[in-house]
């Protein structure tokens, strides 16, 4: 597809129990990010892969989270035990490598905790 | 601690008239800024960036101004359209930080008939 392709769209998932939202960059882009925002708040940074570097974690919350990158394309973000303040959009985005270009969103997918 | 902030959460503005949405930042390593802009349901979009060499950018409707003494840039929008009725995030990346972004929460921008 041309854009940043996010799945599933929405998710309500049961307290305690493990998601996995998945994530397909758009073509060609060797950044690609994890962002969420939650209800009210900004877009926080979770995670950053590039290339084959070592992924910038910073952003991850708990070590309930954890995100791959398969083959320099698709990633999934996991989420392990989830608790209600899990609740978020959680934003996915690519870009092309270098510093100084804008990086392109999904669409999101909707985690709602009960 | 906040490096990117926007302290209006909502700006209402009439058709036609200008839109001045405001951001601060406190980290002096950011050397690009960008805003974004989000509808309800959907992914942010880019709108128009701005390099940290330069005070001003503009693509069509859209201004960007940097002050960078002040740690301060600002996004014009005129004439204000209700299809500009969105959510409006800056953001900054540091250099070296690759393309990470630091957002502000927000500005709810409300364009009236």
């Amino acid at each position: 597809g041309a854009g940043v392709s996010q799945s599933p769209s929405n998710k309500v998932t049961e307290k305690g129990k493990d998601v996995e939202l998945r994530c397909d960059p758009i073509s060609g882009h060797t950044a690609l990010y994890w962002y969420r925002q939650s209800l009210g708040q900004g877009l926080e940074f979770l995670i950053y892969f590039q290339g084959n570097s070592a992924p910038d974690k910073s952003g991850l919350p708990s070590d309930r989270f954890s995100a791959e990158r398969t083959g320099g394309s698709v990633s999934t973000l996991t989420i392990q035990r989830t608790q209600q303040e899990d609740s978020a959009v959680y934003l996915c985005a690519s870009s092309f490598r270098q510093g100084g270009n804008t990086i392109y969103f999904g669409e999101g997918s909707w985690l709602t905790v009960v | 601690d906040q490096q990117v902030k926007q302290n209006s959460p909502s700006l209402s503005v009439q058709e036609g008239r200008i839109s001045i949405l405001n951001c601060d930042y406190t980290n002096s390593m950011f050397d690009y800024f960008l805003w974004y802009k989000k509808y309800p349901a959907e992914g942010p979009t880019f709108l128009i960036s701005i390099s940290s060499i330069k005070d001003k950018n503009e693509d069509g409707r859209f201004t960007v101004f940097l002050n960078k003494s002040a740690k301060h840039l600002s996004l014009h929008i005129v004439p204000s359209q209700p299809g500009d009725s969105a959510v409006y995030f800056c953001a900054a990346s540091a250099k070296g930080g690759g393309n990470k972004l630091t957002f502000g929460t927000g500005t709810q921008l409300k364009v009236e008939l």
